[in-house]
């Protein structure tokens, strides 16, 4: 079992529309979590990266939020746009090796028109 | 340069010839990851200096695979003898010193054997 698990696997929406993605994961005692955007055929760009004592954070249209008692995230996207379509990767550190970056397997979101 | 710089960008090579792929991270970062992507998979974790020492290389597929890191800079992966099955796209990545610090990453080298 992944230590930290995406869903959906992928997701298609329209332009101006809100979607969520989320994030669970195993990994204890945490350290931080961070979200990723990649798109085809390019390095991942980080969008946020949050520690256990931050419920939310934003990055424009983009809010990550974490719930560590629960260990789940999510990344909510507000008004879509044509140039989201990317996948989006959560990305967990744990206490014991915040050095180790524990890559989930992304979602996979694309924008219509 | 400003960003993490991989080359070569792309390369072919024929089924059993060694090949190397370089990394050069951002100046000053000092852990440096690798990870191989294979198309519509997610990121699969390779090993990643601390230093110029490889505290984890639990991701090495197979002792065909080895990387080095010299300075504290640079670093190169090397496979030996290639396979089909290691076709993917071999992504670099940096960080800089404290744990809640951005990992950046290079655009990747994207690897074919034929």
């Amino acid at each position: 079992k992944n230590q930290v698990e995406q869903s959906p696997q992928s997701l298609i929406i329209l332009e101006g529309k809100n979607c969520t993605l989320q994030c669970n994961y195993t990994v204890s005692p945490f350290s931080n979590l961070r979200w990723y955007k990649q798109d085809t055929g390019r390095g991942p760009v980080s969008l946020t990266i949050m520690t256990f004592s931050e419920n939310t954070k934003s990055n424009g249209r983009y809010t990550a939020t974490l719930d560590a008692d629960t260990k789940q995230s999510s990344l909510h996207i507000t008004a879509s746009q044509l140039s989201d379509s990317a996948s989006y990767i959560c990305v967990v550190s744990a206490q014991y090796n915040t050095d180790k970056l524990i890559f989930g397997t992304g979602t996979r979101l694309q924008v219509f028109p | 340069g400003a960003g993490v710089s991989q080359s070569p960008s792309n390369k072919v090579t024929e089924k059993g010839k060694d090949v190397e792929l370089r990394c050069d991270p951002i100046s000053g970062h000092t852990a440096l990851y690798w990870y191989r992507q294979s198309l519509g998979q997610g990121l699969e974790f390779l090993i990643y200096f601390q230093g110029n020492s490889a505290p984890d290389k639990s991701g090495l597929p197979s002792d065909r695979f080895s990387a080095e890191r010299t300075g504290g800079s640079v670093s190169t992966l090397t496979i030996q003898r290639t396979q089909q099955e290691d076709s993917a796209v071999y992504l670099c990545a940096s960080r800089g010193q404290g744990k809640n610090t951005e990992a950046f990453f290079g655009q990747g080298t994207r690897l074919t054997v034929v």
